[in-house]
Order: structure tokens, then sequence, then C-alpha cells
């Protein structure tokens, strides 16, 4: 059974360096969504695609922090010139049809530390 | 707006209490979805539940049971003879079906940590 992966688990990185993630979905969900986890407190929405278009992007998500997801199969999440306050457990989750009712699985998430 | 709030932060029982972690939430739309999910130590958010805000019917799964009253805007979990297993952080959330044109990303309370000792 392959759920929703997620690769790098962890990242340590520098301020000011740049690093990407990498989400593999269920296969054949067309729905993709990434979140972002700090300590204490429930996820937060940050963009979502369906198929290969990004539909929605919260204002979470600034213009240092960029998703694709070409080909509408694997996603990558890239945050620029990272800071501190990025440090954070990155999320996805997969879901198949296009509505609000449908079950979202998640991954394990990346842990980022920005040192 | 919409927001989930998740009154009790922590809640330690012991071995075969019963427990009920409470939900509020807040929303505009006529058309939403609830859910509850779990994320153990591990970190992976499992998912438990979900209802739609046109079925007030309350939910039972083993242990575990589900009261969801719009009247209070309430969505309580509850779980019965509790076990060290169930020791997590539970989630509630909330999905929106029409306002905004935001279709399908969930809204999340803080979270309430349980810890069930033996």
């Amino acid at each position: 059974d392959t759920g929703v992966s997620q690769n790098p688990r962890h990242k340590i990185t520098k301020r000011g360096q740049n690093v990407t993630f990498r989400c593999d979905p269920i296969s054949e969900h067309n729905r993709l969504y990434w979140y972002r986890q700090t300590l204490g407190q429930g996820p937060e929405f940050l963009t979502y695609f369906q198929n290969e278009a990004q539909l929605e992007k919260s204002r979470l998500l600034s213009d240092r922090f960029s998703a694709e997801r070409p080909k509408g199969s694997f996603s990558t999440l890239e945050i620029q010139r990272t800071e501190q306050g990025d440090s954070a457990m990155y999320l996805c989750a997969s879901s198949s049809g296009g509505g609000p009712y449908n079950e979202q699985f998640f991954g394990p998430g990346t842990r980022l530390t920005v040192l | 707006a919409q927001k989930v709030t998740q009154a009790q932060t922590e809640i330690s029982v012991v071995e075969k209490e019963d427990v009920t972690l409470d939900c509020v939430y807040e929303t505009r739309d006529t058309t939403y979805y609830l859910f509850w999910y779990k994320q153990p130590p591990s970190g992976e958010l499992v998912f438990l539940i979900r209802r739609n805000s046109f079925d007030e019917q309350n939910e039972i799964s083993g242990r575990y049971s589900w009261n969801f009253q719009k009247s209070t805007s309430s969505f309580n979990f509850t779980i019965t003879a509790s076990q060290v297993v169930d020791s997590a952080v539970y989630f509630c959330a909330l999905s929106e079906a029409n306002y905004g044109g935001s279709q399908g990303n969930l809204i999340f309370g803080k979270g309430t940590k349980l810890s069930v000792k033996p």
C-alpha cells in the first residue's frame, strides 16, 4: 500500500538558503494540498492543486514560496531565502474527487529547521 | 470568518476513563463538512470521521462516538474506555463548500493533546 510520501523527512538549513521538498501523492488522487504546522498548532493551509493546476494559495504563501505539480503527479514546494520563521513541519495531503467532502490523506511531513 | 476552536489544550485521563474532546466551529456556509483527525507521536495525521452539515445523526464506531449539533455549532468527540494507544493530538477541522470559492482546504483547530495513563 503506497500512501502519501514526502522527502526529505528532515531538513536543516542556514538562513538565506533555498530548500525544496517533494510530495508523492496516492496514485490517481487528483487533488494535492500543502499545509504548514508549527509547534502546538494545527496545520495551516498553504496551497492546493487540482491535477497540475494550482487553484488556490493562502495569504501565508509569501513570494518566497513556490509550488509546482508538473503533469499532475508529484509536487514540489520551494522556499527561497529561508528565514527562521519558516521553521515548521510541512505536510502534504492528497484526495480523490474534486469536492470539499473528500477525505484527505496526509504524508509524514518534512520538518524544516532554519538556523 | 471560518474558524475552529478546540478549547481544551491538554487532557490527561487514566486508562478506561471516558473522555470528550470539544470542538466549536464558525462558518457562513450552509454546506460544510467537519472532520476529526488523530496525530499520534509518530506525526502522521490519520482521518477518523467526516460529517456533512445536513446530517446531524450521531455516529458510533467502536469506542469512538461523535455528537454533531448545529444549534451550538459543535462537533464533539468521545472516547469510551480510553486506552494508552489513544494518546495523541486530536484535531477538529472544517471544510467549506460554497463561500469564497475555497473548496477543499481544511481549517484546523489547534488540537487537543490527550494523554492516557495506565
